[in-house]
């Protein structure tokens, strides 16, 4: 299957600190691409659908001014989790699917947010 | 949004078929149905996708009833490293979005 990737794997920060996460798609061109939060022994939850070349389109309840999402081209697309707090501390995980809404969607490996 | 059930948890011991079931009965015309496989900190890796009748590839089977209310993963002679999470979604018709559930636990026992 396509592979996506996510930059980085970890990262620790203090509290009001932004943090900036990668999202590739490596093999393929991804029209759209998703953000997702996981926290421990929970679901996925979508925070926002992206579309290349248009702004993020936000799940209820999702503050769009702390999670700033761009997808600047089709194979990229970058989540910034702005002041992090610890309650912003979670798995986020992305991904990507080229094309028809039908394609498959691939996932990233996520990456683990630790704000202290 | 088309929303799906599916236990909670399942057991199994090593080489055994699972049959995991999905319900989603509010299912749409052109929605399809894909099941994910999640280990702890790690991203959903796709498994399988159908739309009616049966599926299979090189991993699993997904079948799937005439009025496609529901389906039904299964997983042929489990290793102990096929235990993970497993999720069924449907998209594609009335959404163009995954919509998460509560998953499956399968814990495959030696």
């Amino acid at each position: 299957g396509a592979v996506v990737s996510q930059h980085p794997s970890w990262v620790i920060c203090k509290s009001g600190t932004s943090v900036k996460i990668e999202c590739r798609s490596l093999d393929f061109q991804a029209t759209t691409m998703f953000w997702y939060r996981q926290f421990p022994k929970q679901s996925l939850m979508l925070m926002a659908t992206s579309n290349e070349g248009s702004k993020a389109t936000y799940e209820q309840g999702v503050e769009k001014d702390k999670f700033l999402i761009n997808h600047a081209s089709l194979t990229l697309s970058t989540l910034t989790v702005t002041s992090a707090h610890p309650e912003d501390s979670s798995f986020y995980i992305c991904s990507a699917r080229s094309g028809v809404v039908q394609e498959t969607q691939y996932f990233g490996p996520g990456t683990r947010l630790l704000v202290l | 949004l088309a929303k799906t059930t599916q236990p909670i948890s399942m057991d199994s011991y090593e080489g055994q078929e699972v049959n995991i079931t999905c319900s989603h009965n509010n299912i749409a015309t052109n929605d399809y149905i894909t099941w994910y496989q999640q280990f702890p900190s790690q991203g959903p890796r796709f498994i399988i996708q159908g739309y009616k009748t049966k599926v299979t590839n090189e991993v699993a089977s997904l079948f799937i009833p005439a009025d496609r209310k529901s389906s039904t993963l299964s997983l042929p002679r489990v290793s102990l490293s096929d235990t993970a999470v497993y999720y069924c979604l449907v998209y594609g018709g009335a959404t163009n979005k995954l919509i998460f559930g509560t998953g499956t636990l399968l814990a495959v026992q030696p």
